[in-house]
């Protein structure tokens, strides 16, 4: 119950395009959604993040979609650009309010993206 | 100051050595985490620190041994390592632990190899 799954698990589009990357969840005490974003050698960086409440928020290029009946979420990536190729981990915690999960992340299995010039 | 440091860079030890990696922040975080992830698989949480206290210690066995002498610092102890271990260490800090909504901040990570 506390897995996050994620797909496709290798993406490859063209400058320009759209990237979707999709996640699902289990555990309906998840209250926080956020994608990580990582290039190699590098540690995972915060790109954007969701709580249940919203069904969809943007920043940038970077959407994320909520869909709470379904327990899922996606990442679209607009107009993507070569300096997106990197893997995306999608990712939910729960807060200690029902718990003390201490804000443990649960991580997706990753989606590495190449984004063709 | 937004960064998580940590050294060193890369780490090289045999199994009977022991070592220390360090991770450090000066952004008044009061939550320190550390993560192990190996090669194309997500980060697993080992151990999360709240108010320099051990919170949560996922299972880790005893041959790491992790260490917060203050609010800024963590360490993590090696000792008699076997090469399944060898990974990307990541340290991690946010403003404190189990607030919905509170980032995680990552530093670049330690590469371990242990022969």
């Amino acid at each position: 119950q506390q897995q996050v799954k994620q797909s496709p698990q290798s993406l490859i589009v063209q400058k320009g395009g759209i990237s979707i990357i999709n996640c699902a969840y289990e555990n309906t005490a998840f209250d926080y959604f956020p994608w990580y974003q990582q290039f190699p050698g590098k540690g995972p960086a915060l790109l954007i993040a969701i709580r249940p409440d919203v069904s969809e928020k943007k920043e940038g290029r970077f959407t994320i979609s909520f869909n709470k009946s379904a327990k899922q979420f996606s990442l679209h990536i607009m107009d993507s650009q070569p300096g997106d190729s990197a893997t995306y981990f999608c990712a939910a915690s729960r807060s200690n309010a029902g718990g003390t999960s201490y804000g443990k992340l649960t991580f997706g299995q990753g989606t590495i993206l190449t984004v063709h010039p | 100051d937004t960064e998580v440091t940590q050294t060193p860079k890369h780490l090289v030890m045999g199994m009977t050595n022991k070592k220390s990696l360090k991770c450090e922040q000066h952004m008044g975080h009061r939550a320190m985490y550390w993560y192990k992830q190996k090669a194309k698989k997500p980060p697993e949480l080992m151990f999360v620190y709240s108010y320099e206290k051990l919170s949560i210690n996922e299972s880790v066995p005893s041959r790491f041994s992790p260490e917060c002498p203050n609010s800024s610092l963590l360490n993590l102890h090696l000792h008699a390592l076997q090469p399944e271990d060898s990974a990307l260490y990541l340290c991690a800090s946010s403003q404190v632990a189990g607030v919905v909504g509170n980032e995680q901040f990552f530093g670049p990570g330690t590469r371990l190899t242990v022969l």
